[in-house]
């Protein structure tokens, strides 16, 4: 079955330390990747997305991803947390291009 | 502002009462969504329909109905509340191609 997962469901940093947060899938192709955050109470925004080419890529606020297509992995980073990135992580893929699966959601945590 | 529009923001329900969950997007977008997000569950897709005219079932759709009025609106109906609907339910548009979603602020709703 196709799956997203994001094993960490749970993460603490301190703000200034970088961050990585993991996202696995199980297709039996390349999909199309996509990392969204959401703040407390509200909707999904788009952090960033990967369709094809440069495996490394930016997005919003700091953000990047890298694709590695070997170990079926887009994980999400940033080197230098601040306390407004607080919030819940969601990875999502996309294979038939009619709709996308979601990961469980990784709950990030920043202390001062 | 452009973007997706979801009303109401909030509703209680008793069990076995119906309601209608609205939704309007005015970026033109071909294709609309209706998810489910529980806790520790991510999000999943109830319906979704690809172009106007057209409407799907998605990962969890029993005890929901929806409707494309027309290409802005997507609407989601409960016929008969249960207390396992109560939920976050989240609309979201795609144009044609593979981009990423743009999501409504979501609805909150308790089926007492």
């Amino acid at each position: 079955a196709q799956s997203v997962t994001q094993p960490d469901i749970h993460i603490t940093v301190s703000e200034g330390a970088s961050l990585e947060l993991r996202c696995n899938y199980s297709y039996g192709a390349t999909p199309y990747l996509f990392w969204y955050v959401q703040s407390p109470g509200q909707g999904l925004q788009l952090l960033l997305k990967y369709f094809s080419g440069d495996t490394l890529v930016q997005g919003i606020k700091g953000f990047e991803a890298e694709f590695k297509r070997s170990q079926s992995s887009f994980n999400l980073r940033k080197p230098s947390v601040h306390w407004s990135d607080a919030a819940e992580y969601f990875c999502a893929v996309d294979q038939t291009g009619n709709q996308f699966y979601f990961g469980t959601g990784t709950s990030l945590t920043v202390i001062p | 502002n452009a973007g997706v529009t979801q009303t109401p923001k909030f509703q209680v329900l008793k069990t076995g009462q119906s309601m209608t969950l609205q939704c309007a997007q005015d970026m033109n977008h071909n294709s609309m969504y209706w998810y489910r997000q529980d806790p520790g569950m991510g999000l999943r897709l109830i319906y979704y329909s690809a172009s106007e005219g057209t409407t799907d079932k998605g990962e969890v759709p029993n005890g929901y109905n929806v409707s494309r009025l027309n290409k802005r609106e997507f609407s989601l109906r409960l016929e008969s509340a249960a207390p396992s609907q109560t939920s976050v339910y989240f609309c979201a548009s795609r144009r044609a191609g593979n981009y990423g979603y743009t999501f409504g602020s979501g609805t909150r709703l308790t089926v007492v």
